[in-house]
């Protein structure tokens, strides 16, 4: 069985200041991962995502995320936060393979506040 | 840029009565989802959507959920009778593989009120 969590279900920073954002998973099979952002109003867009190969991901907006398989983390990160990236963060895992590999298990979901 | 669409945006209906939920995934796409947020909960699976029929289902999607893919650009929920507790948001997404890596793009959701 898999499952995600997220520690802090509200994260508020300043302008300019590291965001960091906590996300452990269990899963019995290596895992697929993903970090989703949800605006107001919009959809789950995806920010990155590991498979395999490069534990440190690259994603959008600046955003990095780092696969930790002894730690079974996988912690957002981005080294100056913008007014603009407030938003609900979700964590998600998805197993390579047997029974339920179409469906994503989530997080509770972060939310970020970006104070000036 | 290609988009999932969800009408309607909200739906607000008495316990008991049928809703119809409504996604158009994007348009080459092989994969449809279902999934749900009941207020301050997780995003749940609930229902997986290929070829013209369900791949996998979760232990929420009981007899009072279906789905269908009437046509080739719809894709809907239906909930036959109501529950209060069926008041959650309702996302929708698609991809053009299933599984492993491949990115599950997601409407905006319809949130659902049952009063």
């Amino acid at each position: 069985a898999q499952s995600v969590t997220q520690l802090g279900s509200h994260v508020s920073v300043s302008e300019g200041a590291l965001v960091l954002l906590r996300c452990n998973y269990s899963s019995s099979v290596p895992p697929y991962l993903f970090w989703y952002v949800q605006y107001p109003n919009q959809g789950l867009q995806l920010l990155l995502k590991y498979t395999t190969g490069a534990t440190l991901v690259k994603g959008i907006n600046g955003f990095e995320a780092e696969f930790k398989k002894s730690e079974t983390s996988f912690h957002l990160t981005k080294p100056s936060a913008h007014m603009s990236d407030a938003a609900e963060y979700f964590c998600a895992v998805r197993a390579w393979f047997s029974g339920g590999y179409n469906k994503l298990i989530f997080g509770a979901g972060t939310r970020l506040a970006v104070h000036p | 840029e290609p988009e999932v669409t969800q009408t309607p945006s909200h739906q607000v209906t008495q316990m008991g009565q049928e809703v119809i939920l409504r996604c158009v995934p994007i348009s080459n796409h092989l994969y449809f989802y279902w999934y749900r947020q009941i207020l301050g909960q997780k995003v749940e699976f609930l229902v997986s959507f290929y070829n013209n029929e369900i791949s996998e289902k979760s232990e929420i999607f009981d007899d009072q959920f279906s789905v269908e893919r009437p046509d080739g650009s719809n894709f809907t929920l239906k909930i036959r009778s109501t529950k209060l507790e069926d008041s959650a948001m309702y996302f929708c997404a698609s991809s053009l593989v299933g599984g492993g890596p491949h990115e599950q793009y997601f409407g905006p959701g319809t949130r659902l009120t049952v009063t």
